[in-house]
């Protein structure tokens, strides 16, 4: 059974501030997805990472994929009050079975 | 932008009720998918869609959950004799051979 983790599940950080979201998983996949969902919102794509040591960056968030480590890091930098959301990771099984994992919740205090 | 449309927003049904909860996925994608979430909590996955059969589902997806594409635009989700705990909010989502999946708002669903 594929176990998707993400640490922390809370994160709350102040205005300016650096910090990492980890996501491990239990099985090989050579695909994952980072997904943003404001509060009562739906889920917006931020990040397609589809090999070893992808690394991709928008903005303040960088994400990255060791699939040997079956590792994905979601790196936030000079963190602003408008990040403030859930960030979920999403590992890939095949095209057919996305799995979702806990989420992080992020607050950004001024 | 191509976008993926849920209907109804909200739907409030009886216990042991049927629902249907349909969508439109973006018209060149191939792969369709029902998530839940219930409040506040994880992203479960229902059921994958493809070449118009399921493709994969989750232990979730019992006797109680089935699927249809009843014709080249939408996609169906029925729950039948609903549950208090079936209350969550559902998206569906789709996506093309390599790209992510795009979701859409979502139904919010209270069994009563």
């Amino acid at each position: 059974e594929l176990k998707v983790e993400q640490n922390p599940l809370f994160l709350s950080m102040q205005e300016g501030k650096n910090y990492t979201i980890y996501c491990n998983y239990s099985t090989t996949s050579d695909r994952l997805y980072w997904y943003r969902q404001d509060p009562g919102k739906s889920l917006e794509s931020l990040f397609v990472l589809l090999s070893n040591g992808a690394v991709k960056q928008e903005g303040r968030l960088m994400a990255s994929l060791d699939t040997k480590a079956r590792l994905s890091t979601l790196h936030i930098t000079a963190a602003v009050h408008d990040l403030s959301a859930t960030y979920f990771c999403a590992v890939a099984l095949s095209p057919n079975d996305m799995r979702f994992g806990a989420g992080t919740r992020l607050t950004v205090k001024p | 932008e191509p976008e993926v449309t849920q209907t109804p927003s909200h739907q409030v049904t009886q216990m042991g009720q049927e629902v249907i909860l349909r969508c439109v996925p973006i018209s060149n994608h191939l792969y369709f998918y029902w998530y839940r979430q219930i409040l506040g909590q994880k992203v479960e996955f229902l059921v994958s869609f493809y070449n118009n059969e399921i493709s994969e589902k989750s232990e979730i997806f019992d006797d109680q959950f089935s699927v249809e594409r009843p014709d080249g635009s939408n996609f169906t989700l029925k729950i039948r004799s609903t549950k208090l705990e079936d209350s969550a909010m559902y998206f569906c989502a789709s996506s093309a051979q390599t790209t992510e999946a795009f979701f859409g708002q979502g139904t919010r669903l209270t069994v009563v």
